[in-house]
């Protein structure tokens, strides 16, 4: 089981960025997808969740109508749009298989002019 | 959201030592509460979900207890790996939520 996040890195305030997660090793569509952050030492925090067809997604309040999650069964990869960053999103990111319990690497974005 | 508290933030233990966290919720989760270990470097992983179901592969020494806004990690003898950041979270509604973390450290 793999999973590989992309797409992070440095930004200013009001940017954008999207993060990809591709998956392997297990039976993509089947399971929802989420995303945590860490704000690096500090806690774990809730991001945003997909059903296995796309069609249900949910957010945290902090991030909702600025993020979108989204994901492409066929390549087995699952986004994070982020739209109006704040510098309190920089953060890693992490994708992970709640179900199963497979977590990322993690991807680190950084909001900062 | 749901709101997630646990407490303490912090604690110092000895190897051997019983040590205990606390979670509360802001309203009424059931039993859709799950603990995590979060080892510097690692990444996180589940140790007990539906908030007293041992996950396959975890010490005994970890139990799980409560239900409704009320909940409790236990390790009964602490281990030199058991020190780390354990985080509750909730699974109850649509949006999951943790609670802030309990660091525990050598004493």
């Amino acid at each position: 089981v793999q999973l590989v996040e992309s797409g992070g890195g440095s930004v200013q305030p009001g940017g954008s960025l999207r993060l990809s997660c591709a998956a392997s090793g297990f039976t993509f569509s089947y399971f929802w997808m989420h995303w945590v952050r860490q704000v690096p030492g500090k806690g774990l925090v809730w991001v945003a969740r997909i059903s296995g067809d796309g069609s249900r997604t949910n957010y945290a309040d902090s991030v909702k109508g600025r993020f979108t999650i989204s994901r492409d069964n066929a390549k087995n990869t699952v986004y994070l749009q982020m739209n109006s960053l704040r510098a309190e999103d920089t953060a890693v990111y992490y994708c992970l298989n709640w179900s199963e319990d497979y977590w990322g690497q993690g991807t680190l974005v950084t909001v900062s002019s | 959201d749901i709101q997630m508290t646990q407490s303490p933030s912090s604690l110092s233990a000895s190897v051997g030592d019983r040590v205990t966290i606390t979670c509360r919720a802001s309203q009424d989760i059931s039993n859709h509460l799950n603990w995590y270990q979060h080892q510097p470097g690692k990444a996180p992983k589940v140790l007990i979900f539906t908030a007293s179901t041992l996950q396959s592969g975890v010490p005994s020494r970890f139990s799980g207890s409560g239900s409704g806004t009320d909940f409790t990690l236990t390790i009964s003898s602490l281990q030199p790996e058991d020190f780390a950041t354990y985080y509750c979270q909730q699974s109850y509604s649509d949006s999951f939520s943790f609670g802030p973390g309990t660091k525990v450290g050598i004493k």
